[in-house]
């Protein structure tokens, strides 16, 4: 299975700042990687998928970028409904995996 | 917009098994795959299975094949998934998602790709004696 690592696995940020979280392949999966965003008791939210697109209805100030096998998701604006825990997703090989998630918490 | 709904919380003791319903409302999931994922608690996203509700063709993780069956009732555009010979290590949150089939072209290429973009509210399974 292709391993997922996220970095870092915690942040601490304040309304305003610039968010940069990154995700690793363990092997190459090219643009086959999704961004999801995740709130205390609620089920995951698409964010952005096949690395740089944004899923319909989500706010521009979120974009995805990708390096080789390294991903990043930023976030140019931290707003306050921002705060939650941010997990990527590779779709190039069955079984889809998923990383360890990054919690953006408030500074 | 289709929404997927799920049963409510189950506590169930260890060796027993536990069934999770997920039910589409507003729109028709014929024709889309259901996937299911789990969250233990601290630990990361999980895939556990698909099932096209079209043609019925399922595929397991390795890690859960014998152990777990979904099944789906097109009549009442549900999906179920069934976890038998629970351990403690099975408490989670589980989620149904439906699979968003992507098409896209990058650099003169064209790609087909896939991503989770409804998910159900989630259930949490307990495994206590």
């Amino acid at each position: 299975d292709i391993e997922m690592t996220q970095s870092p696995s915690s942040l601490s940020a304040s309304v305003g700042d610039k968010v940069t979280i990154t995700c690793r392949a363990s092997q190459t999966i090219t643009r086959y990687l999704n961004w999801y965003q995740q709130k205390p008791g609620k089920a995951p939210k698409l964010l952005i998928y096949a690395a740089s697109n944004l899923q319909s209805g989500v706010p521009s100030r979120f974009s995805g970028s990708v390096s080789g096998t390294d991903f990043t998701l930023t976030i140019s604006s931290l707003q306050p409904e921002d705060f939650a825990t941010y997990h990527c997703q590779q779709s190039y090989s069955p079984p889809p995996t998923f990383g360890q998630g990054t919690k953006v918490e408030v500074k | 917009q289709v929404q997927l709904v799920q049963s409510g919380a189950e506590v169930q003791k260890p060796g027993a098994s536990v069934k999770v319903s997920c039910e589409a409302s507003g729109d028709t999931f014929i024709g889309y795959t259901i996937h299911w994922v789990r969250q233990a608690p601290g630990q990361r996203l999980e895939w556990m299975g698909w099932i096209n509700t079209g043609n019925g063709n399922i595929k397991y993780s390795e890690k859960f094949q014998g152990r777990v069956t979904i099944t789906r009732d097109t009549s009442a555009s549900a999906v179920y998934m069934e976890v038998g010979s629970l351990r403690s290590e099975d408490t989670a949150v589980y989620y149904c998602a439906r699979e968003m089939p992507i098409e896209y072209v990058w650099a003169t290429n064209r790609y087909l790709d896939d991503a989770f973009d409804i998910w159900g509210q989630g259930t949490m399974v307990t495994v206590s004696s």
